[in-house]
């Protein structure tokens, strides 16, 4: 059954203010990161990616920093809006090809 | 709207019944994934079909058979299934097996077992 108790970590800001959301990993092999939002009801959604020989990479009103050393992973959303209220997870690609392994998830509520 | 497409989006059943859960995609990707996610946890890898071949099966009980009839198709056939199993089952595909492929997921289905 489910675990008693059991809370997603929850990061609160305000409508227009940045986000960052952040991801620690355990295997330094991992050579490849994604982050995907999920939204209630529904699948998660790629936001954007990170290859381990890149430190930084940007999209649209989002970037990703990988910090190899301290294995951390973080996300930056930019001029945060209600529908970027989510659960969002990173995941990581840790050996095995086509085997991602999902981080435990961060929801993001945004307030107004 | 995502492009990988999953039915049932809701499946109610017994513990003798058997059902199947469908999904497909036509991205012309050529890696298929089928994910189980409780609540408030991450989704975790069950099955991973690569050309149309089972290439990884995550100590999956024999309970849940995962079919890929051709590269747009995956299937997962369910018998016997426990009142735990009630999760989200969620499909994903990508453009090729290999590391460094994003994958792209379905809304999936939520399977409740009486």
């Amino acid at each position: 059954g489910e675990s008693v108790g059991l809370h997603l970590p929850t990061l609160s800001v305000q409508e227009g203010d940045n986000s960052i959301i952040n991801c620690a990993y355990s295997n330094s092999a991992s050579d490849y990161f994604i982050w995907y939002k999920q939204e209630s009801g529904k699948g998660p959604q790629f936001i954007i990616d990170i290859r381990s020989n890149m430190d930084k990479r940007q999209g649209q009103r989002v970037t990703v920093l990988l910090n190899k050393t301290v294995k951390h992973l973080s996300l930056q959303i930019a001029a945060t809006q209600p529908g970027d209220s989510a659960v969002y997870f990173c995941a990581e690609n840790t050996g095995t090809a086509s085997k991602l392994t999902f981080g435990t998830g961060t929801r993001l509520q945004v307030t107004l | 709207d995502t492009e990988v497409t999953q039915t049932p989006k809701h499946l109610v059943m017994g513990m003798t019944n058997k059902k199947s859960l469908k999904c497909e995609q036509h991205m012309g990707h050529r890696a298929m994934y089928w994910y189980k996610q409780k609540a408030k946890k991450p989704p975790e890898l069950m099955f991973v079909y690569s050309y149309e071949k089972l290439s990884i099966n995550e100590s999956v009980p024999s309970r849940f058979s995962p079919e890929c009839p051709n590269s747009s198709l995956l299937n997962l056939h369910l018998h016997a299934l426990q009142p735990e199993d009630s999760a989200l089952y969620l499909c994903a595909s990508s453009q090729a097996p290999a590391r460094n492929q994003p994958q792209h997921f379905g809304d999936g289905t939520r399977l409740s077992i009486l």
